[in-house]
């Protein structure tokens, strides 16, 4: 059984304050992963793509580990809009197609 | 402005009912797909519909549900006999790729009585 697991926190930082999460995956063979974050009772909006060299927008950065099999979101500067639960998102490879969703971790930002 | 707008945005209905949930996306996409949240839970797969056909279906999505595209622009998921665990939110997604970012509507809330 294919597996995507996060923490779910929630993670209570301050204003300011830099916080990461990851996010493991169980199939090697894994092709593609997202980042996205979802409020509560709302749609996920895409946040950001992960490539395989690690890529920044603005004050995300996210990061793929192919060998340990997790990718990770690091925010910087965290701001109280950013207060929400960041989903992972792991799309399968091959002749299937079926994106896999992790729990999400919440993330508290306060004043 | 969302690219896709989904119909209705709350449907309340009794158990065995039937339900048409609809999504309607701005422009011309070429993959659809649906996903349920059970709330306090994780989103699902169900379905994704590219060509006017199933291209890949979850366990989940079994005989009570289906799919179509009756006009080439909305984008429908019916439940032929509505369970009690029906009951989630219901999210309709576009990409413009099969392995490219997913844009979400803002989704129906099931209710089943």
């Amino acid at each position: 059984r294919k597996e995507v697991e996060q923490d779910p926190g929630p993670f209570n930082v301050p204003e300011g304050a830099t916080v990461a999460f990851n996010c493991t995956y169980s199939n090697s063979a894994s092709q593609s992963f997202f980042w996205y974050r979802q409020d509560c009772r709302k749609e996920p909006k895409l946040l950001m793509s992960v490539y395989s060299s690690g890529n920044e927008d603005g004050r995300f950065t996210a990061q793929l580990n192919r060998a340990s099999q997790y990718i990770s979101l690091l925010i910087r500067d965290s701001k109280l809009s950013d207060s929400a639960t960041y989903l992972c998102v792991v799309n399968e490879a091959g002749g299937s197609y079926i994106p896999t969703f992790g729990r999400g971790t919440s993330l508290i930002v306060h004043p | 402005e969302p690219e896709v707008t989904q119909t209705p945005s709350h449907q309340v209905t009794q158990m065995g009912q039937e339900v048409i949930l609809r999504c309607v996306p701005i422009s011309n996409h070429l993959y659809f797909y649906w996903y349920r949240q059970i709330l306090g839970q994780k989103v699902e797969f169900l379905v994704s519909f590219y060509n006017n056909e199933i291209s890949e279906k979850s366990e989940i999505f079994d005989d009570q549900f289906s799919v179509e595209r009756p006009d080439g622009s909305n984008f429908t998921l019916k439940i032929r006999s509505t369970k009690l665990e029906d009951s989630a939110m219901y999210f309709c997604a576009i990409s413009d790729r099969r392995n490219q970012p997913q844009h979400f509507g803002d989704g129906t809330r099931l209710s089943i009585l």
